[in-house]
């Protein structure tokens, strides 16, 4: 198993660009979700889904969409890049919202 | 709001030594914690989990407690080696099934 695995593993973008960030998973988990670390802090989850067809928000949800229509892929959408979403942002996924959780290597994102 | 807190946030020690890792949390009302370990670059490896039933779980030289009424977390870590330098952080899952984090403590481990 490939485990949970994400695309790129870096990008450059300037203020005002989208890009879309790539999630999957093989382990045919229901729950997956985004998270961001900054320097200093705690993870923040932006956003989240239960399973195929079913996404939510987390703390930190403003300036991203995600969609989830399949199992295995969980894509992150930056509708229009700003500075403050200079980040590592990273995937992971469980059997259930209780369960252990799996990271993916992460994806470091700065915005010019 | 849950808040977790880890300290310190580094900690260098030299090889061989045991040594104690301390998370807290603000809410008593959880469902599980777990211990995380990440790498430089990496992503995060899931250690231990403990259920909020539970007082303890162990695998190999590492052993995470848990005191729910106090909350407070340790992770023990037995016969230190290089190899276990890393950042280690617990997250706790709150009543409205969000992973909340602490920040993190950076540990050294010198030879």
């Amino acid at each position: 198993n490939a485990g949970v695995t994400q695309t790129p593993k870096f990008q450059v973008l300037k203020t005002g660009q989208s890009m879309t960030l790539q999630c999957a998973q093989d382990m045919n988990h229901e729950y997956m979700s985004w998270y961001r670390q900054d320097p200093g802090m705690g993870l923040r989850l932006i956003h989240y889904s239960v399973g195929a067809g079913i996404t939510d928000q987390g703390e930190v949800p403003n300036g991203y969409n995600v969609s989830r229509s399949t199992t295995e892929d969980f894509p992150l959408r930056l509708l229009s890049a700003a500075p403050s979403q200079t980040s590592v942002y990273f995937c992971a996924s469980s059997t259930g919202t209780s369960g252990r959780q799996f990271f993916g290597p992460g994806t470091r994102l700065t915005v010019l | 709001k849950q808040e977790v807190t880890q300290i310190p946030a580094a900690l260098s020690v030299p090889e061989g030594e045991n040594l104690v890792l301390n998370c807290s949390f603000t809410d008593s009302a959880i469902y599980n914690l777990q211990w995380f370990r990440q790498d430089p670059g990496k992503g995060l490896t899931s250690l231990l989990l403990i259920q909020s039933s539970q007082r303890e779980q162990t695998s190999g030289r590492l052993n995470a407690s848990l005191d729910k009424s106090s909350g407070r977390s340790t992770l023990y870590i037995a016969a230190s080696q290089p190899g276990d330098s890393a950042t280690y952080l617990c997250a706790v899952l709150d009543s409205n099934y969000q992973l909340i984090w602490g920040a993190g403590t950076k540990l050294i481990i010198k030879p």
